[in-house]
Parts: structure tokens; C-alpha cells; sequence
């Protein structure tokens, strides 16, 4: 059936803790992936992708984790800042041109 | 930084009316594609577009919708007769390839259908 709208989980950190995202993806056959931040009123913007020849790249203060054995993606944010607030998407590429995007996830920063 | 941009930002339609939603994808860009995200959802693949024509639609992307690159530059959504379910937000992307490459978003139209 239809979801009405989907209850999106939240994590709430305090300023200047890491932030630990975590997502769950459903085709073995994906061999990409990447992570957006979506800020209110705006599109999915690109913060960090990886391989499935890899299991773990950094960014900027940023760092993806792949887990294929059990299909589980994380993102890990180093200090996190007030300017991080937003929900964040993980999406994986089946080997075809679509995206496949998760339910996401709400990050809020507190000082 | 190039970026993806869309208009209009916000689009308000009756019921049946058809509706234009234009993209200007990043200019070295070959790949293009559309997505939606109904309020409160997930964002949802609607097509891929590549060499002038479809290269990849899901099953949302039903007869009332069509896409089109006229020029050089831009790169449309019509969506012939609107239903109020069509109501969402509308993303434009592209990428310089096609697979294993980051999609580039527009901060997308808002269609309203009344």
C-alpha cells in the first residue's frame, strides 16, 4: 500500500559531537553509493559517495562506511555543526541510471 | 560552482490543466533525469534521459507525463493533464556520465494541484 507520509527518524546531537547516520539498503547488486543532505526547500545536495570495491572513504569531516555482508551504509560526521542540520539521504545505483533513495534520516544540532 | 537550476520554484495548477516544469542541467553534462518527492516521502526515480531520447522511466512515469531536451540547455517535464496525487516536489539532475557518478540536483519546483 501507500505510506500517508513517512515518520522520519531523528537524531539529535549536541554541537561539536559526531553524528553517526546509518542506512540500510536493499539491492546486492548495487555497487554505488552516495549520501545527499537535503536542507528545508531545497534539493538533495551531494556531500560524499563510495564504491563497492571500497569500505570506507573520507571526506571533509565527513566518512562513509560500506558494509556489503549485511547491505549497511553509514555516514559519520566529525564535529558536528549547527550548519549540518537537514535530512540526510542515502541512495544506491543498482547498475542502472536511477538512484534508489532511502526513507532518510533527520539530523538536529543543538548547542 | 555550475549548478542544476529549475523553474519555476513554486507551480499552482487546476486539475487537468497541463504543466510545463523546465530544467537547465549543468552545461557539460549529458545525462539528465527527473525525480518527485510527495511530501513526508522518500525521493523517487521518475526518468532518465540521455542522447535525446529515454534511456531508463519507472512505472510512475505513466502516459501523462513526457520529457524533452528543445535546446542546447534546457531539459522539461510535461505532464499533460495533472491529477491532484501529482501534487510534489519535482527534482531535475544530471551527470557528466551515466552510472557511478554523483547526480547533481536542482533545488526542484514545487507543483501545487488544485
Amino acid at each position: 500500500g501507500e505510506s500517508v507520509g513517512l515518520h522520519l527518524p531523528t537524531l539529535s546531537v549536541q554541537e561539536g559531537d559526531n553524528s553517526i547516520i546509518n542506512c540500510a539498503y536493499s539491492n546486492s547488486a548495487s555497487d554505488y553509493f552516495i549520501w545527499y543532505k537535503q536542507e528545508s526547500g531545497k534539493g538533495p545536495q551531494f556531500i560524499i559517495d563510495i564504491r563497492s570495491n571500497m569500505d570506507k572513504r573520507q571526506g571533509q569531516r565527513v566518512t562513509v562506511l560500506l558494509n556489503k555482508t549485511v547491505k549497511h551504509l553509514s555516514l559519520q560526521i566529525a564535529a558536528t555543526q549547527p550548519g549540518d542540520s537537514a535530512v540526510y539521504f542515502c541512495a544506491e545505483n543498482p547498475n542502472t541510471d536511477k538512484l534508489i533513495f532511502g526513507t532518510g534520516t533527520r539530523l538536529q544540532v543543538f548547542p | 560552482e555550475p549548478e542544476v537550476t529549475q523553474t519555476p520554484s513554486h507551480q499552482v495548477t487546476q486539475m487537468g490543466q497541463e504543466v510545463i516544469l523546465r530544467c537547465v542541467p549543468i552545461s557539460n553534462h549529458l545525462y539528465f533525469y527527473w525525480y518527485r518527492q510527495i511530501l513526508g516521502q522518500k525521493v523517487e526515480f521518475l526518468v532518465s534521459f540521455y542522447n535525446n531520447e529515454i534511456s531508463e522511466k519507472s512505472e510512475i512515469f505513466d502516459d501523462q507525463f513526457s520529457v524533452e531536451r528543445p535546446d542546447g540547455s534546457n531539459f522539461t517535464l510535461k505532464i499533460r493533464s495533472t491529477k491532484l496525487e501529482d501534487s510534489a516536489m519535482y527534482f531535475c539532475a544530471s551527470t557528466r556520465d551515466s552510472q557511478n557518478q554523483p547526480q547533481h540536483f536542482g533545488d526542484g519546483t514545487r507543483l501545487s494541484i488544485l
